[in-house]
């Protein structure tokens, strides 16, 4: 039973223009959730995260927005460049646990 | 650098061989968490220690264990292996919040 979803698997953007990767969960005691971005050969590098009493957060060119009515979140990268090529995952934290549990990933290209 | 080491980065072995894979957590995070990622798949979450002690338990195959050190080191044994346990195997440390993820060991079950 995959409690967070990514259902796209990939994505291509433009260079310059906003790219929006969206994530759906399942369990509504989730009440952290986190986007990281990973390389090929390397670990998941946090990016941005947002607390279930926040619906907006912003970080330079990532914001995230949470919708828990619908338990969604998306992420916005707002100039999209080459260099934001990579696999982007969601996590959520479930409340009281230490359990974070990802998505299976967006690969996003922003192409030159 | 995140400043979790995992070794080793590359490992290949047989079907029904044991295998252990270490991770050092960045310096002063008491929390260590294992996952596992097979191909096209997301991260699967296995186990997490805070301090020497199990706190978390997730999609865990009782062929495998793990534990956390007295210097906080922990280790991931993998035991009687298939060709399925072929996967990224990720561990993570964490003070409060984030993890911050190592650059994962890679094995392969032939």
């Amino acid at each position: 039973d995959q409690q967070v979803k990514q259902n796209s698997p990939s994505l291509s953007v433009q260079e310059g223009r906003i790219s929006i990767l969206n994530c759906d969960y399942t369990n509504s005691m989730f009440d952290y959730f986190l986007w990281y971005k990973k390389y090929p050969a390397e670990g998941p590098t946090f990016l941005i995260s947002i607390s279930s009493i926040k619906d907006k957060n912003e970080d330079g060119r990532f914001t995230v927005f949470l919708n828990k009515s619908a338990k969604h979140l998306s992420l916005h990268i707002v100039p999209s460049q080459p260099g934001d090529s990579a696999v982007y995952f969601c996590a959520a934290l479930l409340s009281g646990t230490y359990k974070y549990i990802f998505g299976t990933g967006t690969r996003l290209k922003v192409l030159a | 650098d995140s400043g979790v080491t995992q070794t080793p980065k590359h490992l290949i072995t047989a079907t029904g061989q044991r295998v252990t894979l270490r991770c050092s957590p960045r310096s002063g995070d008491l929390s260590v968490y294992w996952y596992q990622q097979s191909l096209d798949q997301g991260l699967q979450f296995l186990i997490q220690y805070y301090n020497g002690e199990e706190r978390a338990k997730g999609n865990i195959l009782e062929r495998f264990s793990a534990q956390q050190f007295p210097d906080l080191h922990s280790e991931l044994n993998l035991s009687s292996l298939e060709l399925g346990d072929s996967a990224l195997y990720f561990c993570a440390s964490s003070k409060t919040g984030e993890l911050f993820f190592g650059e994962g060991s890679r094995l392969t079950v032939l």
